[in-house]
């Protein structure tokens, strides 16, 4: 295991349309995170989970924003009708419960919507 | 309050020298403070971290200098080399229980020859 992996790295969608995420955190891992970072902004939380549980949601996921994260592996962020606001590079963390030592992001996906 | 103000957004550097980025919190139940480096392309790494019952870290060429009743805390960079020229991110966290992450705004860190 080489570290959190996010697919695609890259995607550009229409206004409009639905767009999913997926983030394979590190095997041992039991908690998974997702942020979103703008440009020229540091990193903004949005979810988290720990195993299959989503135990806290920011404010800023919106209801066009959904998480899922089942059997405890890997996780998916689904954004509908995506608007321009929505461009921006999803980052996906993972850790272990028992501290924040073991914090590991991934690459990203970097969405833009045109 | 949850944020975390960072300055300045852009650092110039010569090599050899000292690179500091300075953070300031409100809340005042944050007690751990990581600093993050990130490349382009890449997602951020963490660098170093210190929690509030000591005022200074060393790892390396990098310093944490934290000072609990200012509310502050900063980044020194020793012997600034061009493979340090990044972004750099400070957070605060919630230890116990709650470890999502606050960042500041981000300093891009350019180190010229």
């Amino acid at each position: 295991d080489t570290g959190v992996s996010q697919n695609p790295r890259h995607k550009i969608t229409k206004r409009g349309q639905n767009v999913t995420f997926r983030c394979d955190p590190i095997s041992e891992h039991n908690r998974l995170y997702w942020y979103r970072q703008t440009l020229g902004q540091g990193p903004e939380f949005l979810t988290y989970f720990q195993n299959e549980a989503q135990l806290e949601k920011s404010r800023l996921l919106s209801d066009r924003f959904s998480a899922e994260r089942p059997k405890g592996s890997f996780s998916t962020l689904e954004i509908q009708r995506t608007e321009q606001g929505d461009s921006a590079m999803y980052l996906c963390a993972s850790s272990l419960a028992e501290g924040i030592y073991g914090y590991t992001f991934g690459s990203g996906t970097r969405l833009t919507v045109v | 309050q949850q944020q975390v103000k960072q300055s300045p957004q852009s650092l110039i550097v010569q090599k050899g020298g000292i690179s500091i980025i300075n953070c300031a919190y409100e809340n005042t139940a944050f007690d751990y403070f990581p600093w993050y480096q990130q490349f382009p392309g890449k997602g951020p790494a963490l660098l170093i971290a210190i929690r509030p019952d000591v005022s200074e870290k060393k790892e390396g060429r990098f310093t944490i200098s934290f000072n609990k009743s200012a509310k502050q805390f900063s980044l020194h960079i020793m012997d600034s080399q061009p493979g340090d020229s990044a972004t750099y991110f400070c957070a605060a966290t919630l230890d116990f229980g709650n470890e999502k992450l606050t960042f500041g705004t981000g300093t891009r860190l350019t180190i010229i020859p």
